[in-house]
């Protein structure tokens, strides 16, 4: 499955560098998320964009920047991160039609480690 | 809110058993309704859905659901377990157009 693509697959990054997980979508959708998967806790969603704006915003701490800079791309931009920030991060797209029965299609993740 | 409880954070069946993923919802509003399957190091890929219609629902690889509004429940089920069966379930509902509200998630072993 190549629709949604994110890189890098891994990442170990210290609490005080700077890094960016990017996604790519293949599939024409016009609405992309950032989730965050922890060990024992459900998928939370992070962020929402539609049509390149943010519509959502979860409460999640500044220390993650979100960027869409067209329909097709999405950021993840990390700064001075807790090693609790440690999970893997998951990008889906979606085709907004309206209603909420739109399939979001996710790509395989990042996972991050923070020491 | 809408909310998601899957019973059973761990099933284990044999190989050719009846699979059954149990999922709960509440939901002020009609639900749609998702299970999703997750593979070791992969994302979350869709099995099925309910949106309106026939509330049994037949998905990829085997699996259905059967959407019960009686009992706010929307269990999935397959007759036949396969090895690569083995992986872990998300049932989910939206809230709100964009909004996907996951539940805990269940961990299927299929044993030989």
């Amino acid at each position: 499955e190549t629709g949604v693509t994110q890189t890098p697959r891994h990442l170990v990054m210290g609490m005080t560098n700077k890094k960016s997980l990017k996604c790519e979508q293949h599939l024409g959708h016009n609405a992309m998320y950032w989730y965050k998967q922890s060990a024992k806790k459900p998928l939370e969603l992070m962020f929402v964009y539609s049509l390149e704006e943010r519509v959502e915003n979860n409460s999640v701490p500044s220390r993650f920047s979100p960027e869409c800079p067209n329909s097709s791309h999405l950021f993840l931009h990390l700064h001075t991160l807790q090693p609790e920030d440690s999970a893997l991060y998951l990008c889906a797209s979606s085709q907004l039609r309206g209603g909420g029965a739109d399939t979001q299609y996710f790509g395989p993740g990042t996972r991050l480690t923070v020491l | 809110a809408q909310s998601v409880t899957q019973l059973g954070s761990h099933v284990s069946v044999s190989e050719g058993a009846l699979v059954l993923l149990r999922c709960n919802y509440s939901s002020s509003v009609p639900p749609y309704l998702f299970w999703y399957v997750q593979y070791p190091n992969q994302g979350l890929q869709l099995l099925l859905k309910y949106t309106t219609g026939a509330t049994l629902v037949k998905g990829i690889n085997g699996f259905e659901a059967e959407f019960k509004k009686s009992e706010t429940s929307f269990h999935l089920t397959k007759p036949s377990a396969h090895m690569s069966d083995a992986a872990e379930y998300f049932c989910a509902v939206t809230q709100g157009a964009q909004k996907l509200v996951f539940g805990q998630g269940t961990r299927l072993t299929i044993n030989p």
